[in-house]
């Protein structure tokens, strides 16, 4: 079965702070998907990024990094100075390998910079 | 680009009626999902097509519920007859070459069974 927890319900930090959301997943596929996705206030998911199973190259994209390793299942997302515009609900997803090809959502992390 | 495009974006109705939630995929995209978001269950896959064709129609709920892909460009989610169980923000999403591919939300229909 596949599975994907994001034990962080809610965080709240202070806009230029440091914040990192975790996401720890389960499978046994050895080839499968992961991703973050955003959903702003106005409802929509937004993609923000796809790493594969073979790939445990960290990433970075201006302010927003994320850290995959597979020895501990765990697929984290720090963002660094955070803003205002960073607030929202912030998704993880774990697409297995083939034959099994729904993705499965974490219950999300609502993230709350205040101000 | 036109993104998803959902339609309507709210629903009121009254249990029992029938409710038909719309979708235009982003075009040429070969990939159509429909979601539902709830408090209590999250976001689950209801649907995906794949060329028009329904390929895993698993998380459908029950029979009160059926979707469609009559061409590449329109799918409908129809619920006959609606409960307040129903009501959920339902997402239509798309994307192209593969599930392994990034998918791209519509804004959502939020839909109230009274």
């Amino acid at each position: 079965a596949q599975k994907v927890t994001q034990a962080q319900t809610e965080i709240s930090v202070v806009e230029k702070e440091d914040v990192t959301l975790d996401c720890v997943y389960e499978t046994r596929d050895t080839t499968y998907y992961l991703f973050w996705y955003k959903q702003p206030p106005s409802g929509e998911l937004v993609f923000l990024i796809r790493r594969n199973s073979f790939d445990e190259q960290n990433e970075i994209s201006g302010r927003y990094s994320w850290n995959f390793q597979k020895s501990t299942s765990s697929f984290n997302f720090t963002i660094t100075a955070s803003q205002v515009v960073d607030s929202a609900v912030y998704f993880c997803a774990l697409l297995p390998g083939f034959g099994n090809e729904k993705l499965t959502f974490g219950t999300g992390t609502r993230l709350t910079i205040i101000p | 680009d036109a993104g998803v495009i959902q339609s309507p974006r709210h629903e009121v109705t009254e249990m029992g009626q029938e409710v038909t939630l719309r979708c235009k995929p982003i075009s040429g995209h070969d990939y159509l999902f429909w979601y539902r978001q709830t408090m209590m269950r999250g976001l689950e896959l209801l649907i995906y097509f794949n060329n028009n064709v329904p390929i895993d129609d698993s998380g459908m709920p029950e029979d009160r519920f059926s979707a469609k892909m009559p061409n590449a460009s329109f799918s409908t989610l129809k619920i006959q007859p609606s409960e307040p169980r129903d009501s959920a923000v339902y997402f239509c999403a798309s994307t192209l070459g593969g599930v392994w591919q990034p998918q791209h939300f519509g804004d959502g229909t939020r839909l109230s069974i009274l």
